[in-house]
């Protein structure tokens, strides 16, 4: 079984630019999520999709993040424009069931590193 | 909100030395759950441990619920282990949208 997949690994942006984050989860998990960990931090929920719905968005930092999983299926994550401090390591994260304790848990993926210089 | 606390913050050892990481939590645990960043990124589920006490291979993880903290445990460290180990837990019920402390760094030389 395929785990979860993010592109690209690693992104260098100028300030200003944007930069569109791809994250395909396992397949037949509606749960899809997006965390984001700056540098020497803790790592930040974004977003909680179920299917095609946005469950939750507030961690979203601004309106310059735009979430979409199109058909339930991929997710991308658009930074525009993207500023100085959205640096970090995103990731993405994948569940069967969205009210889950612990038995079944997230299935990550390796992340993206993006860099805005 | 709920507050998760990591430390050390950065640990170096060398091959087959063990280590304790220690995780505490300002709130009663229902979720809690050990994760290791590896060199190549990805997050793995190392332990679901919302209480009392498992182990799996070289790794262990304890969990005081009545004290909030938990402990994982790294016997005879190998270079492998090396990466970043994050605990998360949860608000019990309803949707599962964990707090990360901000990790522990753990460098394991040969």
């Amino acid at each position: 079984e395929a785990g979860v997949t993010q592109f690209p690994s690693h992104s260098v942006i100028e300030k200003g630019q944007t930069v569109t984050l791809r994250c395909d989860p396992i397949s037949g998990h509606d749960n899809l999520y997006w965390y984001r960990r700056v540098m020497g931090k803790e790592i930040k929920f974004l977003l909680h999709f179920v299917k095609e719905s946005k469950q939750d968005e507030s961690g979203m930092p601004n309106n310059r993040f735009l979430a979409e999983r199109t058909g339930g299926t991929y997710s991308t994550l658009k930074v525009q424009p993207a500023e100085l401090e959205d640096s970090g390591v995103y990731f993405c994260a994948s569940s069967q069931d969205s009210d889950y304790l612990g038995n079944y848990g997230y299935t990550f993926g390796s992340g993206t590193r993006l860099t805005v210089v | 909100g709920i507050q998760v606390e990591q430390s050390p913050p950065d640990l170096i050892l060398q091959e087959g030395a063990n280590s304790t990481l220690r995780c505490n939590f300002s709130d009663s645990v229902n979720n809690l759950q050990w994760f290791h960043q590896n060199p190549w990124g990805q997050l793995i589920n190392l332990f679901y441990i919302p209480s009392g006490t498992k182990q799996n291979g070289r790794l262990s993880a304890t969990t005081v619920a009545t004290e909030r903290y938990s402990l994982l445990y790294i016997s005879s460290s190998q270079t492998t282990d090396s990466g970043v180990y994050f605990c998360a837990r949860a608000p019990s019920g309803g949707s599962y949208i964990p707090t990360f402390g901000r990790g522990t760094s753990l460098i394991v030389h040969p």
